[in-house]
């Protein structure tokens, strides 16, 4: 069964400081992992998406992530925080080999950016 | 933007009622999903359909029911609300890859 785990439910940073975000998994098959943002109020945006192309992936706004299959690992990192950056994040599995392409989504992190 | 959309965004109503959420696409993707959003949760899969007619079920179906009569509407019902069922309610489409996105969400009280 397919589950993820982020390990921290709140996250503080300073603006121009680095974001470190956590997430593992678990998945019976070879998963797709995903990070997803969602401001205050509104609704989700895929912020990116690894799908066994390459273990760094690139996303939006200056996000990447690593997928680490021996940690089952897919951490979220930004070098610098903006003030923008403050909502809550999401990671997301989904299994290749699950014909619903349902998602499993983790409880979330909120990310609080300090002035 | 996906092309999706959801009607109602806001609805108060009270328990016993029933109620009906849609979601509508534009851009003819065969998978559609329902989630809801409570906290502490993230978003839980209610109902999903593969095509016209064609649904399954969520980890958390009970109490909802879901029907797809055209490929770019999927309509969750409430047969009977309650205050459980309080919550945001995410539909979202699946794209040739796996990638879903999601409509702006329906927020909904139970009272």
């Amino acid at each position: 069964a397919q589950s993820v785990t982020q390990l921290d439910s709140h996250v503080s940073v300073s603006e121009g400081t680095p974001v470190l975000l956590r997430c593992n998994y678990s998945s019976s098959y070879s998963p797709s992992l995903f990070w997803y943002v969602q401001h205050p109020n509104k609704g989700l945006q895929l912020l990116l998406k690894y799908t066994s192309a390459a273990t760094l992936v690139k996303g939006i706004n200056g996000f990447e992530a690593e997928f680490k299959k021996s940690e089952t690992s897919f951490h979220l990192t930004k070098p610098s925080a903006h003030m923008s950056d403050a909502a809550e994040y999401f990671c997301v599995v989904s299994d290749l080999g699950d014909s619903s392409y349902k998602l499993i989504f983790g409880s979330g992190t909120r990310l609080l950016v300090r002035p | 933007d996906a092309g999706i959309t959801q009607s109602p965004r806001h609805k108060v109503t009270e328990t016993g009622t029933p109620v009906t959420l849609r979601c509508h696409q534009t851009e003819n993707h065969r998978y559609m999903y329902w989630y809801r959003q409570d906290p502490g949760h993230g978003l839980r899969l209610i109902h999903y359909s593969y095509g016209v007619k064609d649904t399954d079920k969520g980890e958390v179906s009970d109490g909802y029911s879901v029907s797809r009569s055209k490929t770019e509407d999927f309509l969750l019902t409430l047969e009977s609300a309650t205050s459980s069922q309080t919550s945001v309610y995410f539909c979202a489409i699946k794209e040739d890859t796996d990638t879903q996105y999601f409509g702006p969400g329906t927020r909904l009280t139970v009272l």
